[in-house]
């Protein structure tokens, strides 16, 4: 599968421990983006690279969560201090130049 | 600020019945509209652009300026067209910017 891959599937964390989650895009592919989502609502953005470069975060980008993409390849989505409103599906998809974007299956975390 | 507005959370048809999903957004500039589609337990995917004016899968979608509209529509509605349907806009002046999505519309086609 040359797709947009996300680890894990499934996340189950206690409230105040710290998550990462990976992502690893289309080869070919320079930009990344993250999105979460909740139960009857649309994804929502949260931050895009271009390359290594993170060029716009959203504000529902809180400064317990920080997001990487080392090398312009992968990139990994950081939460620290989890709380229950974390809980939710976070997608990650990538794209070249203005082509549309392709989503991975997400990683779906459950706060307790 | 840019916005996408699915009214219909819930969308319910026969099968061979026409449907048409609705879709409004607001922004300043020049919009791109998208459609994605996500059947059940299967990745969120494209289904068309607007600047393509294609069909897929027997789905058209216009973007009306005027009405700042991007409806979905399929004269034949197929069983396996049940399905939870997003509309997305992204700048048309920025390369890469993200796309904002609407709520979205969960269609279910019945026999």
């Amino acid at each position: 599968d040359t797709g947009v891959s996300q680890n894990p599937r499934h996340k189950i964390t206690k409230r105040g421990q710290n998550v990462t989650f990976r992502c690893d895009p289309i080869s070919e592919h320079n930009r990344l983006y993250w999105y979460r989502q909740t139960l009857g609502q649309g994804p929502e953005f949260l931050t895009y690279f271009q390359n290594e470069a993170q060029l716009e975060k959203s504000r529902l980008l809180s400064d317990r969560f920080s997001a990487e993409r080392p090398k312009g390849s992968f990139s990994t989505l950081e939460i620290q201090r989890t709380e229950q409103g974390d809980s939710a599906m976070y997608l990650c998809a990538s794209s070249s130049d203005r082509f549309p974007l392709h989503f991975g299956n997400g990683t779906r975390l459950t706060v307790t | 600020a840019q916005r996408v507005t699915q009214p219909e959370k819930l969308l319910s048809v026969f099968k061979g019945a026409p449907v048409e999903l609705k879709c409004n957004y607001s922004y300043s500039g020049s919009p791109e509209l998208f459609w994605y589609v996500q059947y059940s337990r299967q990745r969120l995917q494209l289904l068309l652009r607007h600047i393509s004016r294609e069909s897929i899968k027997g789905f058209t979608a216009d973007l009306n300026k005027g009405e700042t509209s991007f409806h979905l529509k399929k004269p034949f509605a197929q069983e396996e067209d049940s399905a939870m349907y997003y509309c997305a806009l992204r700048s048309g002046e920025t390369s890469g910017s993200r796309l904002t999505f609407g709520e979205g519309t969960q269609l279910t086609v019945n026999p």
